[in-house]
């Protein structure tokens, strides 16, 4: 069993829908969580960054954590046709090492 | 702030050559850097971990004769593939902590290596 999670998809959903994606994780020991977003031929990109469970918001992309359900969430609201890319949960324990889920590809269709 | 670069963006040699690959913090000191590995349509493949200073660990089937990583300075680490053959064709992407006391990690765009 893999210890992160992802859907890999494809999800496409039309310009202006919410979008939620998700990991789940295995290892209790996780403290530190991140979604990055990486376009196609380039390197990710860090969304948001949390270590505590519940929501941290940014503009227009929202971060749910939820420790005791080892459950993360990336809400993106009003999407667009730039928010199409391949979408990444990541997280770390109290060391640096980052392990990864497959990562979500999202197309915005306008 | 938070940046990363690598140079080159995308790199082409002969099978047998050896390739530098250089990866830049530009307004932050990274002490740890990260350096990735992506197959088209899959997810990042930790290769190795460098500190500055100190010899890099490398990940479990990573030979490290063959990718020599040196992280001679705060700002700068290089991962050289040496006696490059086509099935090192591939993504290599670094990362750089963001600070001793984060574990947020900032990625650079990227080096696309094609071994003829």
């Amino acid at each position: 069993q893999k210890e992160v999670e992802q859907d890999p998809g494809p999800l496409s959903v039309p310009e202006g829908a919410i979008v939620s994606l998700n990991c789940t994780y295995s290892n209790s020991a996780f403290q530190y969580f991140m979604w990055y977003r990486q376009y196609s031929r380039k390197g990710p990109e860090l969304l948001m960054y949390t270590y505590s469970s519940g929501n941290k918001e940014d503009g227009r992309f929202t971060a749910q954590v939820d420790k005791s359900s080892k459950y993360i969430s990336l809400f993106i609201r009003d999407s667009q046709p730039s928010d199409s890319a391949t979408y990444l949960c990541a997280m770390t324990t109290s060391g640096s090492r980052l392990t990864f889920g497959e990562g979500t590809q999202l197309t915005v269709n306008p | 702030g938070a940046v990363v670069s690598q140079h080159p963006s995308w790199v082409i040699c002969k099978s047998g050559t050896s390739v530098k690959i250089e990866c830049r913090s530009l307004d932050f000191q990274a002490t740890t850097m990260f350096w990735y590995r992506q197959f088209p349509k899959q997810s990042l493949m930790l290769m190795a971990t460098s500190n500055e200073g100190s010899k890099a660990t490398y990940e479990q089937g990573v030979e490290k004769d063959k990718f020599l990583i040196n992280h001679a300075s705060l700002t700068l680490s290089t991962l050289t593939v040496t006696s490059a053959h086509p099935e090192d064709s591939s993504f290599y992407i670094c990362s750089a902590r963001g600070g001793p006391f984060t574990n947020e990690q900032f990625f650079g765009p990227g080096t696309r290596l094609t071994v003829l």
